[in-house]
């Protein structure tokens, strides 16, 4: 069946650190993959996608390569902020079914 | 253009109380969806609909109706609350790309 495994948080981090949170996935047919942001009392909101294998999904200096040899989407962002604190969510599309799977959520702090 | 919207934003039931939790949304998405989010659980999916007349079940259907008698609204209805359903419930809108679109949620205790 489908699922998504999420690296266990939370992670604490300074400012203008190398953020990476793992995140890798089994799945019938080719779904598109996402990684969604939530901001505390907010709901969950796209922070990037890629739809196919070897595409890269990017917004907001952070970036995730669809790797179908690995069954992986790596979260990365080269400097993080404060502002980037939020928890971050691994997301399958719905390939052949009917239905989206998440990964448990990665809560990300960073400290000045 | 409003995206998705819940309400109530918070609510407190005691046990054996029903109530029904509204979603609407203005895109014309076809796929709606309700899910529940409990600490270090992530997303569950409770039901969910591809289009006007169309509803099935999620991982976590139990106690949980829903009904989808126009494109835009997608209620979800607590028959009889327990406590095992204090939950913090989103509401989705999925557009052609399955992007979801996420309601502000809300927060249900359940006494």
């Amino acid at each position: 069946g489908n699922s998504v495994t999420q690296m266990e948080g939370p992670v604490t981090l300074s400012e203008e650190a190398f953020l990476t949170i793992n995140c890798t996935y089994t799945a019938t047919g080719y779904p598109s993959l996402f990684w969604y942001v939530q901001y505390p009392g907010e709901g969950l909101q796209l922070l990037l996608k890629a739809t196919k294998a070897d595409d890269k999904g990017s917004n907001k200096g952070f970036e995730a390569t669809y790797r179908k040899e690995t069954t992986s989407f790596h979260l990365e962002k080269g400097s993080v902020q404060v502002s980037d604190s939020a928890v971050y969510f691994c997301a399958l599309g719905r390939g052949t079914g009917n239905q989206f799977y998440f990964g448990t959520g990665t809560s990300l702090t960073v400290i000045p | 253009n409003a995206g998705v919207t819940q309400t109530p934003k918070f609510q407190v039931l005691k046990t054996g109380q029903s109530m029904t939790l509204q979603c609407a949304q203005d895109m014309n998405h076809e796929y709606m969806s309700w899910y529940r989010q409990d600490p270090g659980m992530g997303l569950r999916l409770i039901h969910y609909s591809v289009g006007a007349g169309i509803t099935d079940q999620g991982e976590v259907p139990n106690g949980y109706n829903v009904s989808r008698s126009t494109t835009e609204d997608f209620p979800l209805r607590l028959l009889s609350a327990a406590p095992s359903q204090t939950s913090v419930y989103f509401c989705a809108s999925t557009d052609s790309t399955d992007t979801q679109y996420f309601g502000p949620g809300t927060r249900l205790t359940v006494l």
